[in-house]
């Protein structure tokens, strides 16, 4: 079984540009989650969502938004990106909307602003 | 608010022996999960170990294992016969099962190997 794919695995931008990231969750996962993992403040939950839902969302500013497609493969846009942004986006997916269910991380998709 | 703490920025253990990561936690919550993921080089979070706040016995995997003391607000990671595969960072996160359903993620340990 395929694991969860992220695309594209590097980029980088530039300051003000915006950027779009895509997951593609494990076969049958309903559920898809997003964090940002940057060396200051860790590993920290973007927003998650659930059949085409958000479920929840993290403190982040509006700059930060995100969607989920019928078939679970979502995606999450930066506009405006700031110097700050530049971090490893981390998608996971898990089966559904049961809190206790594992999840499971794709590869991060490293984000580079200059 | 949860909040998850990691007291140890790094530890080191030698192969073969017996390391324990410690991790607290705040909530006013009665339900939650608890959770230790490993990090390796290649950044690919791992589960290693999943615990449910309701059930008291401790969860085992493997070499792996937790010490689960719940009115401390206690969730510490045991490994042993340690190997070099185990080096990586880990974390510790908080789940909670009401409310916002937010993952809350420790700093992370750094543990090293040496062989």
């Amino acid at each position: 079984k395929a694991g969860v794919t992220q695309t594209p695995r590097y980029l980088i931008k530039t300051r003000g540009q915006q950027v779009t990231l895509s997951c593609s969750p494990i076969s049958g996962h309903r559920s898809v989650s997003w964090y940002q993992q940057t060396p200051g403040q860790g590993l920290q939950f973007l927003f998650e969502y659930f059949s085409e839902t958000q479920r929840n969302k993290g403190n982040f500013p509006g700059r930060f938004s995100g969607r989920q497609f019928s078939n679970s493969r979502s995606e999450m846009n930066v506009s405006t990106l700031e110097l700050g942004d530049s971090a490893l986006y981390l998608c996971a997916s898990s089966l559904g909307q049961n809190t206790g269910n594992t999840i499971y991380f794709g590869e991060g998709s490293w984000l580079t602003v200059v | 608010a949860q909040t998850v703490t990691q007291s140890q920025p790094e530890m080191s253990v030698q192969e073969a022996e017996t390391v324990t990561l410690s991790c607290t936690y705040d909530t006013s919550e009665s339900d939650y999960y608890l959770f230790w993921y490993k990090q390796p080089p290649s950044r690919q979070m791992i589960l290693v170990i999943r615990q449910e706040a309701y059930k008291q016995q401790n969860a085992t995997e493997n070499r792996f294992s937790v010490n689960f003391q719940k009115a401390a607000k206690s969730f510490s990671l045991k490994i042993s016969d340690s190997q070099l595969g185990d080096a990586a960072m880990y974390f510790c996160a908080y789940r909670s099962a009401e409310g916002t359903y937010k993952y809350i993620f420790g700093t992370g340990t750094r543990l090293k190997v040496l062989a």
